[in-house]
């Protein structure tokens, strides 16, 4: 199990708004920066949110990050067929000796 | 243009040992944290380990802590990441990636390579 909370799966149609949500605690989201990151097919994961909102050079505005208390949340508006991907959000989590956390991961269909 | 470029991926019986490597150009390699990351071919990504960007901290997840050990040589522009007492659960891909941050010791995960494959069985 992760520690970060995502849904395994998401889906909308083209032109839509979708969002996934990642749920954790207050040893990480709650007092930690949240990044997203997009894993196309075969490849590499990509940055594709940092500290929480802010948008890489390069990546369309049609992605958005937010963070309230212990979730977060990645929305993608205008929804594109080659959006399908694997999203993966994480964080610092402070418990411990300090470590980096991923959510399981949400697979995006567009349908 | 950053490139990082994984090697020494290769398949290994269950307590035997491996040392993955990670050629960096296109940035100030000695300015930035860099990290290792696995991901079981179809499943998630797993943080593996972290080395500051002047080799004063280190930082392990507690899967491998004590088997694993990162370090980097500035002068060569390259991370390494040596793996002992192996087990069937370390049958990963390895991603090397470069922090977002100039100088600090964990900013984000930012660059990512394209990973090197460690099967072990």
């Amino acid at each position: 199990q992760s520690v970060l909370t995502q849904p395994p799966s998401a889906s909308g149609t083209p032109g839509q708004r979708v969002t996934i949500s990642c749920s954790g605690s207050s040893s990480n989201i709650g007092y930690n920066y949240v990044y997203w990151y997009q894993q196309l097919p075969g490849t590499a994961p990509k940055l594709l949110i940092y500290r929480n909102d802010q948008r890489p050079a390069g990546v369309p505005a049609r992605f958005s990050g937010s963070k309230s208390g212990t979730s977060a949340s990645l929305a993608i508006n205008g929804l594109r067929s080659e959006d399908e991907a694997d999203y993966y959000c994480t964080s610092w989590d402070d418990s411990l000796s300090g470590s980096w956390v991923f959510g399981g991961g949400t697979k995006l269909t567009v349908l | 243009e950053v490139q990082l470029v994984e090697s020494g991926g290769v398949g290994v019986k269950p307590g035997g040992s491996l040392r993955l490597s990670c050629a960096a150009s296109g940035f100030t390699f000695d300015d930035y944290t860099m990290y290792w990351v696995r991901q079981v071919p179809g499943k998630g990504l797993e943080w593996v380990s972290l080395v500051s960007w002047d080799a004063d901290s280190t930082y392990y997840a507690d899967s491998v802590k004590g088997r694993f050990t990162i370090s980097r040589d500035n002068s060569k522009n390259s991370l390494y990441l040596q793996m002992d007492s192996l087990r069937t659960e370390d049958t990963a891909l390895y991603y090397c990636v470069k922090d977002g941050g100039r100088r600090v010791t964990a900013a984000y995960m930012d660059v990512w390579g394209n990973g090197t494959t460690v099967t072990v069985s």
